[in-house]
């Protein structure tokens, strides 16, 4: 099994401030198969990050995924007050097929 | 745009079965799988399964082999999810979600809380 292990696990920053999580795999992960989701309290997961970097349809640019291998990165640039949720990386490959992260909760002061 | 509305709240008691409902609308049914995800308190998600919406054929989480089996009805557009000899630790919410290249999930149903519970 993929293991994917995120960081921080609590984010706390203030409108405006960038935001860095972290998602680190136990084995290498295709670039193409790892996203990120973002999930608001009482909601479903919202595909924000698709292939490692491609944003999805209708996400800002303030989003950006990065990274290779064992090492990704999602950036939220200028934090909204809408941003606040919990941040979840998802990998494609290995048995089970689809794994996710423990999730990185970001919280706007 | 694709929409996908899953079947209401459920209380179970242990040992019991539950069938949880997702109706797709927006795309052609038979084109893409449907997967079941669940997500209990606390807990991060998890890959129970998919079922493909056109030939039916399904692969499911070595973990829940033997107590899930998903099903899809083409001529309702909708996919079930039945999780038998239910147990505490499978409360939970439960989603349906899919998409078009199989590797992430650009589409989620509301989910459905299945609560266990004597």
């Amino acid at each position: 099994e993929i293991v994917l292990t995120q960081s921080p696990g609590t984010l706390s920053l203030s409108p405006g401030e960038r935001a860095t999580l972290s998602c680190r795999a136990s084995q290498s992960v295709s670039s193409s198969h790892l996203a990120w989701y973002q999930q608001k309290p009482g909601q479903a997961p919202r595909l924000l990050i698709y292939g490692a970097s491609n944003r999805a349809t209708g996400i800002p640019d303030r989003f950006t995924g990065r990274g290779s291998g064992t090492d990704f990165s999602l950036t939220i640039s200028r934090l909204e007050p809408e941003d606040c949720a919990v941040y979840y990386c998802q990998q494609y490959g290995g048995s089970p097929l689809w794994t996710f992260g423990q999730g990185t909760k970001v919280e706007i002061k | 745009q694709v929409q996908l509305v899953q079947s209401g709240a459920e209380v179970k008691k242990p040992g019991a079965s539950v069938k949880v409902s997702c109706k797709a609308s927006g795309y052609t049914f038979t084109s893409f799988a449907i997967h079941w995800v669940r997500q209990a308190p606390g807990q991060r998600l998890e890959w129970m399964g998919w079922v493909n919406g056109g030939n039916g054929n399904t692969k499911y989480s070595q973990k829940f082999q033997g107590r899930v089996t998903l099903t899809r009805d083409t001529s309702a557009g909708t996919a079930y999810m039945e999780l038998s000899s239910l147990r505490s630790e499978d409360t939970a919410v439960y989603y349906c979600a899919t998409g078009a290249y199989g590797y992430y999930f650009d589409d989620w149903g509301q989910g459905s809380l299945v609560t266990v519970s004597s």
